[in-house]
């Protein structure tokens, strides 16, 4: 079974520059979950998704940030315009919804650097 | 909002020792912990989940779990140069599938 798939890997791109980054979940996951990763910060949830809708959006920074979950395949997460300090690793998870107990896989992540 | 506090080490610990990796987390109505595992440049991946309070063993890991005191543990017990990472404690949030995830402890395993 093929896990998580993010793509870019890697994204270098400069200030206000509109970056897009893309996700598929495991088949057969209905939940999936952005996350940012920094040093400074750690690991943060921007968004989660059950059954395709937005559940808590609460970790969005900022209206700079969108993301959508058009089908159960498939999610994008947006940063427009970029800035520097949103350079970071971004991971994406899925997992069985239901119980809180669901292990979240994630995603290899994809590197931004925002120049 | 759920703090999960952790050293950020490193711990650093010879081959075959034990190693412990310690949490604290400040909503005491939390029922479930996590113990995630992240090598450099990779993604965390599961390797522990503990309910109740004592101790959980899987293999030469053993999740310890104290509600009273609000803290969590992991010993690795044998480590192994493999077993440098940084172990990343994680806490639900109730009633949701979300997890607020420390910052991790790095733990480098000298040969």
């Amino acid at each position: 079974d093929a896990g998580v798939i993010q793509s870019p890997r890697h994204e270098v791109t400069e200030m206000g520059q509109e970056v897009t980054l893309r996700c598929k979940p495991i088949s057969g996951h209905n939940s999936l979950f952005w996350y940012r990763q920094t040093m400074m910060r750690g690991l943060e949830l921007l968004i989660y998704f059950n059954n395709n809708v937005p559940i808590d959006d609460s970790g969005m920074p900022e209206d700079r940030f969108s993301a959508k979950m058009p089908n159960a395949s498939f999610s994008t997460l947006k940063i427009q315009p970029s800035e520097p300090r949103d350079s970071a690793v971004y991971f994406c998870a899925s997992n069985l919804q239901g119980l809180h107990t669901d292990t979240q896989y994630f995603g290899p992540g994809t590197r931004l650097t925002v120049l | 909002q759920k703090e999960v506090e952790q050293n950020s080490g490193p711990l650093s610990v010879p081959e075959g020792a034990i190693a412990s990796l310690n949490c604290t987390y400040s909503d005491r109505g939390s029922q479930s912990f996590f113990w995630y595992r992240q090598y450099s440049g990779k993604s965390p991946e599961l390797i522990m989940f503990i309910y109740s309070n004592g101790d959980k063993e899987d293999g030469r890991f053993t999740a310890q779990l104290n509600k009273a005191s609000q803290y969590v543990s992991l010993l690795i017990r044998d480590s192994q140069p493999s077993d440098s990472a940084t172990y990343l404690c994680a806490v639900p949030h109730s009633g949701y599938s979300t997890l607020t995830f420390g910052k991790g402890t790095m733990l480098l395993v000298s040969p």
